[in-house]
């Protein structure tokens, strides 16, 4: 098993542009999720998914778009890249029933200039 | 809502010795998970121990172990014999008993903890 992979590892963007994480997990999870996480903020969660073609928006979903197509695939989209959105990007999937441990990809560093 | 909180962003221990991170929760649920994560240098985010609020035992895991005062709502984790590779950041996470869509973790903001030789 791979578990959770995310692409690219590191990410520079321009304001303005857009551009697409991917994630994916070998896992047959259920549920997956994408956190962004900055200094002193911990971890927050931006949209997560219960199942394919079921996505919910998070604490901060502002500016990010995601679909599920499969269960195996999770993409976050940045349509307008901004500054404010220069963060680091976990992926994270667990099982939906009887379990409660998620799994986290290594994450993406994205700079907005 | 469900917050955490971790009173202590850097920590210090000299190897070998015992040191603890302290985390509060506020939540109005009476079932529920938490968790301790650990983020090396290297980012990736790794499960050091959880703890489900309708056990009265406190979780252990080797040199890791908890301290849960559920009518406190306190979870503080100590780490005995403190290793060089236990320098990290550590976060607490909370997270409702699963069902539905509860599946939402909630961080801390994290304690830094720096070991010396």
């Amino acid at each position: 098993n791979a578990g959770v992979t995310q692409t690219p590892k590191f990410q520079v963007l321009k304001t303005g542009q857009s551009m697409t994480l991917q994630c994916a997990q070998d896992m047959n999870h259920e549920y997956m999720s994408w956190y962004r996480q900055d200094p002193g903020m911990g971890l927050r969660l931006i949209h997560y998914s219960v199942g394919a073609g079921i996505t919910d928006q998070g604490e901060v979903p502002n500016g990010y778009n995601v679909s599920r197509s499969t269960t195996e695939d999770f993409p976050l989209r940045l349509l307008s890249a901004a500054p404010s959105q220069t963060s680091v990007y976990f992926c994270a999937s667990s099982y939906a029933i009887s379990t409660y441990e998620q799994y986290f990809g290594p994450g993406t560093r994205l700079t907005v200039t | 809502a469900q917050t955490v909180t971790q009173s202590q962003p850097e920590m210090s221990v000299q190897e070998a010795e015992t040191v603890t991170l302290s985390c509060t929760y506020d939540t109005s649920e009476s079932d529920y998970y938490l968790f301790w994560y650990k983020q090396p240098p290297s980012r990736q985010m790794i499960l050091v121990i959880r703890q489900e609020a309708y056990k009265q035992q406190n979780a252990t895991e080797n040199r890791f172990s908890v301290n849960f005062q559920k009518a406190a709502k306190s979870f503080s984790l100590k780490i005995s014999d403190s290793q060089l590779g236990d320098a990290a950041m550590y976060f607490c996470a909370y997270r409702r008993r699963p069902g539905g869509s509860n599946y939402k973790l909630t961080f801390g903001k994290g304690t830094l903890l720096t070991v010396n030789p």
